[in-house]
């Protein structure tokens, strides 16, 4: 089953706008991770976040987590068209289980 | 971080038929590879865990005759999708890494069973 749930399914934004995704999750977590897939390809890992951190940056990425609502977001800053992607949330303990995931598109 | 690789990319195939798709971690030995399945505008789901050396740990409702998964070595994990029908046409993408850590994945193989 799936452990996390994403919202918005889908966002439209143009370029140069920020994104901002959620995730929710059910269970206790050791880490929370974020990945992207671009259409048709694997993925590839963007941040990993453990749960005894509140934020974390990587370059134009913020990631939040709060343990207490179990929901993580992910603020994508100035976005790019090249940003067009689907994005999921992963966690697990001895599997990754990954959210429904956000599809984002970016237009120029 | 780690480089996985995937073959075949693609595949067509007859009703019928077996696939074997394989997994590869290139520059990582991995003890622990993971399978994935994705259908269309959904998100991936994880079939099983494939252990060097040992017998593969499948998720529920995946069924371990029909996904025949083999991890003979640290660098290598095959796919099986044994007499494959049009339901199991999908995209099935692997994995490796640490446990509760960054996991690296194949760019993914497309099956299409006629």
């Amino acid at each position: 089953s799936q452990q996390g749930e994403e919202d918005p399914q889908a966002l439209s934004i143009q370029e140069g706008e920020n994104a901002t995704m959620n995730c929710s999750y059910k269970t206790s977590i050791n880490n929370l991770q974020w990945y992207r897939q671009n259409s048709g390809r694997g993925l590839v890992h963007l941040i990993l976040i453990r749960s005894n951190e509140r934020e974390k940056h990587s370059g134009r990425l913020r990631v939040t987590l709060d343990t207490s609502k179990k929901s993580s977001s992910l603020l994508i800053t100035a976005s790019r068209a090249a940003d067009t992607a689907s994005y999921f949330c992963a966690t697990g303990a001895d599997k990754l289980i990954f959210g429904t995931g956000t599809r984002l598109q970016v237009f120029p | 971080g780690a480089v996985v690789s995937q073959h075949p990319s693609w595949v067509i195939c007859k009703s019928g038929t077996s696939v074997k798709i394989e997994c590869r971690s290139l520059d990582f030995q991995a003890t622990t590879m993971f399978w994935y399945r994705q259908f269309p505008k959904q998100s991936l789901m994880l079939m099983a865990t494939s252990n060097e050396g040992s017998k593969a740990t499948y998720e529920q409702g995946v069924e371990k005759d029909k996904f025949l998964i083999n991890h003979a070595s640290l660098t290598l994990s095959t796919l099986t999708v044994t007499s494959a029908h049009p339901e199991d046409s999908s995209f099935y993408i692997c994995s490796d890494g640490q446990l509760q850590e960054t996991q690296y994945f194949g760019p993914g193989t497309r099956l299409l069973v006629l």
